[in-house]
């Protein structure tokens, strides 16, 4: 069965205190991997799409980096703005979402 | 990217009763889903709603409980029908993005809670 498995489930940072978001996923034809962030009360934003291992995209304080079995998102020196659930998304097919990782940055 | 709305950001509703959701485009597009997102729990896929063709449902979704329109390019609604509390939880509109990279766009979503 296809999976896709986010940790941490939260994770809580001190404003600038690098860290990366796991993305661990097992499926069969993987045709892109998505990062998404959700803010409260609204509809997930697009961030980045990785179609290959290996493959890195940077945006701002975020880079995502894949491998044949995760991905991570890594942040650096993150803002109070950066707060936010990030999702993961995996192709097969249809899109399979993680549960994805409340991130809270603190001021 | 496509700016999506959707109609109702959000509403409570008796068991039993149903609830249309509308999402609208700002431009054509072929491939538009529909998504449950309950408490805690990750995206789920409900059907894809292609224009001119009946939609196609996810294991464990019917369409007479998730009745789907797609009268042209640009809209589409799902309804939610005989709901009942568990039945609660956020549905989101997404479209496929333009270029076939696979990247999908949501829109707000629409918050429903069945009593």
């Amino acid at each position: 069965e296809d999976q896709v498995t986010q940790s941490p489930e939260a994770l809580r940072l001190q404003e600038g205190e690098s860290s990366s978001l796991n993305c661990s996923y097992t499926v069969s034809g993987l045709r892109g991997l998505f990062w998404y962030r959700q803010d409260p009360g609204k509809g997930p934003e697009f961030l980045f799409t990785l179609y290959s291992a290996g493959e890195e995209k940077e945006k701002e304080r975020l880079k995502a980096t894949l491998t044949k079995k995760e991905s991570f998102l890594h942040i650096t020196a993150p803002k109070p703005e950066d707060s936010a659930t990030y999702l993961c998304a995996v192709q097969v097919g249809k899109i399979i979402f993680g549960k994805g990782t409340r991130l809270h940055i603190l001021p | 990217s496509a700016v999506i709305s959707q109609k109702p950001s959000r509403d409570i509703c008796q068991r039993g009763t149903s609830l249309t959701i509308q999402c609208q485009v700002d431009s054509q597009v072929t491939m538009m889903f529909w998504y449950r997102q309950q408490p805690g729990q990750s995206l789920t896929l409900i059907a894809t709603a292609n224009q001119g063709s009946e939609a196609t449902y996810e294991s464990g979704f019917v369409i007479d409980k998730f009745p789907i329109s797609r009268p042209n390019l640009t809209f589409s609604t799902l309804t939610v029908s005989n709901m009942s509390p568990e039945d609660s939880s956020i549905y989101l509109c997404s479209v496929e993005a333009s270029g076939g990279n696979n990247e999908q766009f949501f829109g707000p979503g629409t918050r429903l809670t069945v009593l």
